[in-house]
């Protein structure tokens, strides 16, 4: 079946935009995370999705950062008046929580430069 | 809180040798999972083995195994006979069995030498 899709695959936007990105995880993965990956450096966790439960936040670096999820599919992560630190890969990753030992299955990534 | 530690930040392997990379956790659970995954420079991220804590015998998938030594909080990774498509980034990665978040190393930068 279709994997984990990011878009946009690479978005240029200027400091100060909003920016949306798009996940969508593969079907029936009620789970779904967000990270962050700095050029060379390890991924940042920064938000994660469980089914209907509340998402877990802790790694949400400041208030201009915030997601959402519809049920158990689509997920944007939005960036508000961006600052050229959020420069990154963003990457997506989905996972069912009982099958195959809770492996995360990742997209390509949407890779964010602000000028 | 769960912690994963990989202490080295990069290696490099001559092809066809064997090379091992390092993990160290910290959790006070007596279940868990453990992974590694690689990212080449694609940066698509792939599962390259999984380990249940509760199995004692260690993972292996062809030319990856791992050494888990539990009371140790140990779970490193061996590769034999390394190709060049073995050069990437890899990490290490923790996970509860219960409904969590998974943590990730600060990752290994793996070269591979012809």
């Amino acid at each position: 079946g279709a994997g984990v899709s990011q878009s946009p695959s690479n978005k240029v936007t200027e400091k100060g935009k909003d920016v949306e990105l798009r996940c969508d995880p593969i079907s029936g993965h009620t789970a779904l995370y967000w990270y962050r990956q700095r050029l060379g450096q390890g991924l940042e966790f920064l938000i994660y999705f469980q089914g209907n439960s509340a998402p877990d936040k802790s790694g949400l670096p400041s208030d201009r950062f915030s997601a959402e999820r519809t049920g158990e599919s689509v997920s944007t992560l939005t960036i508000q008046r961006t600052q050229q630190e959020d420069s990154a890969v963003y990457l997506c990753a989905s996972s069912h929580p009982l099958a195959g030992g809770r492996e995360q299955y990742f997209g390509p990534g949407t890779r964010l430069t602000v000028t | 809180a769960q912690t994963v530690t990989q202490s080295q930040p990069e290696m490099s392997v001559q092809e066809a040798e064997t090379v091992t990379l390092s993990c160290t956790y910290d959790t006070s659970e007596s279940d868990y999972y453990l992974f590694w995954y690689k990212q080449p420079p694609s940066r698509q991220m792939i599962l390259v083995i999984r380990q249940e804590a509760y199995k004692q015998q260690n993972a292996t998938e062809n030319r990856f195994s791992v050494n888990f030594q539990k009371a140790a909080k140990s779970f490193s990774l061996k590769i034999s006979d390394s190709q060049l498509g073995d050069a990437a980034m890899y990490f290490c990665a923790y996970s509860k069995t219960s409904y969590d978040k998974v943590i990730f190393g600060p990752g290994t930068s793996l070269s591979v030498i012809p």
